[in-house]
């Protein structure tokens, strides 16, 4: 079993649709959780940052952490063209850990 | 400066030969990531440094795989004998650590794409 688990996708959405990505992971010593953003051909971007269990909001995007289930969730409203991209969970165990990468789902925005 | 440099952004090798990839950090960064990233996805942790230091080396395949981060000098990542499963995306990361806790946000670089032929 791998220690981040994300369905691959691809997903395949209208524009202006509500979108759920989702992770489930297996290390209770998990305590930073991120979604990353990735372009074809760059690096991954920074989307949300996350300490422990709970919810973060920033414009469009959510991000929810519920610690005891293991789960995590990235919700992006108003979804545009300009979303479509490969999203990556990730986490870590302490502040300057490395960064566990989920496999990424693959999201297109269609207009 | 304030993205993360890597060089060169594409390298061809042929199996056996040596690859050295080199990431120049954020000034003031003080922790460095190496990631691999096989097949578009499924990106792998190799190391990381603090400062000069090794701070966290359990990805690294030991046999051909070596990394420095020397002060005033940009970070590198060798591979010598390179294998065709060597072939992937290498990604830099850099991140500040203001202190235990804090938002630490890893910033990525473009990668170096590294085809073994």
């Amino acid at each position: 079993q791998k220690e981040v688990e994300q369905d691959p996708g691809p997903l395949s959405v209208p524009e202006g649709a509500i979108v759920s990505l989702n992770c489930t992971y297996s290390n209770s010593a998990f305590q930073y959780f991120m979604w990353y953003r990735q372009y074809s051909r760059k690096g991954p971007e920074l989307l949300m940052y996350t300490y422990s269990s709970g919810n973060k909001e920033d414009g469009r995007f959510t991000a929810q952490v519920d610690k005891s289930s293991k789960y995590i969730s990235l919700f992006i409203r108003d979804s545009q063209p300009s979303d479509s991209a490969t999203y990556l969970c990730a986490m870590k165990e302490t502040s300057y850990d490395k960064v566990i990468f989920g496999p990424g789902t693959s999201l297109s925005v269609i207009p | 400066g304030e993205e993360v440099a890597q060089t060169p952004k594409h390298l061809v090798r042929g199996e056996g030969q040596k690859a050295k990839l080199y990431c120049a950090p954020i000034k003031g960064h003080s922790y460095v990531f190496w990631y691999q990233q096989v097949l578009k996805n499924e990106f792998k942790f190799l190391i990381s440094f603090q400062n000069e230091n090794v701070f966290d080396e359990t990805g690294m395949p030991k046999e051909r795989f070596s990394a420095k981060c020397l002060p005033n000098s940009p970070c590198s990542l060798e591979i010598q004998a390179t294998k065709l499963e060597d072939s992937a995306v290498y990604f830099c990361a850099s991140s500040q650590l203001i202190h235990p806790g804090s938002d630490t946000e890893a910033f990525f670089g473009q990668g170096t794409r590294l085809t073994v032929v």
